[in-house]
């Protein structure tokens, strides 16, 4: 199964503080994504990308930065992280090929 | 509004019974339909994928696709305490490549 590990697996920050999150797949993978879980719900997108020095809006961008420096890393960051983005982040590869997303463990995350 | 409707928000069902979960997407540029499997505390692992109208059958899952009313449905049959997690639906929109995820079902089996 395709390996994506993500780092930290949790965090808690102060809120109006800088917060990167950061993404590593080593399946030579094209397509990167990072999802938002809030408690009880579904996946939501926040930004993905389909090649290295690229990246592209989701769904909820709003508040969120996204950086994509090497095909295996992408990260996502938070300039002035909020109450309102404290949830579990996900993030997700998948080959060209196919439309099988693979997931990292998640990185939950606490802003006070 | 959610463009992926899952019902219902949760069910419990004794163990051995049968566990259905529907799925609806309001999206008309949907092609295909994922099922993912969460478990507590754990990320999303895929289940299955359904690409054309009719069922398919891995093991004790079945899934049902409706391309015209773009309605999937999975079904858990002798349904065992480890089946016990938040069933998630994504739809797939091959153009973009985006999944969209429905807010899932709490399946919970009783011993």
């Amino acid at each position: 199964e395709a390996a994506v590990t993500q780092s930290p697996r949790s965090k808690v920050a102060v809120t109006g503080g800088k917060v990167t999150l950061s993404c590593h797949q080593t399946n030579n993978h094209d397509y990167m994504y990072w999802y938002r879980q809030d408690t009880g719900h579904g996946l939501r997108l926040i930004h993905y990308s389909y090649v290295a020095d690229s990246t592209e809006k989701g769904d909820i961008p709003d508040g969120y930065k996204a950086s994509r420096p090497s095909q295996e890393n992408f990260s996502l960051i938070l300039e002035l992280a909020s109450l309102s983005q404290t949830a579990v982040y996900f993030c997700a590869s998948k080959g060209a090929r196919t439309d099988t997303q693979y997931f990292g463990p998640g990185t939950r995350l606490l802003v006070l | 509004q959610q463009k992926v409707q899952q019902s219902p928000e949760s069910l419990i069902v004794p163990e051995g019974g049968m566990a259905s979960l529907n799925c609806t997407s309001s999206d008309r540029n949907v092609d295909y339909f994922w099922w993912y499997r969460q478990h507590s505390g754990k990320s999303p692992k895929m289940l299955m994928s359904i690409f054309s109208n009719g069922e398919k059958e891995e093991g004790r899952f079945t899934v049902h696709l409706n391309k015209a009313s773009l309605h999937t449905s999975l079904h858990i049959r002798d349904s065992q305490p480890s089946d016990s997690a938040l069933y998630l639906c994504a739809a797939v929109n091959t153009n973009t490549g985006k999944l969209t995820f429905g807010d899932g079902t709490v399946l919970t089996v009783k011993p």
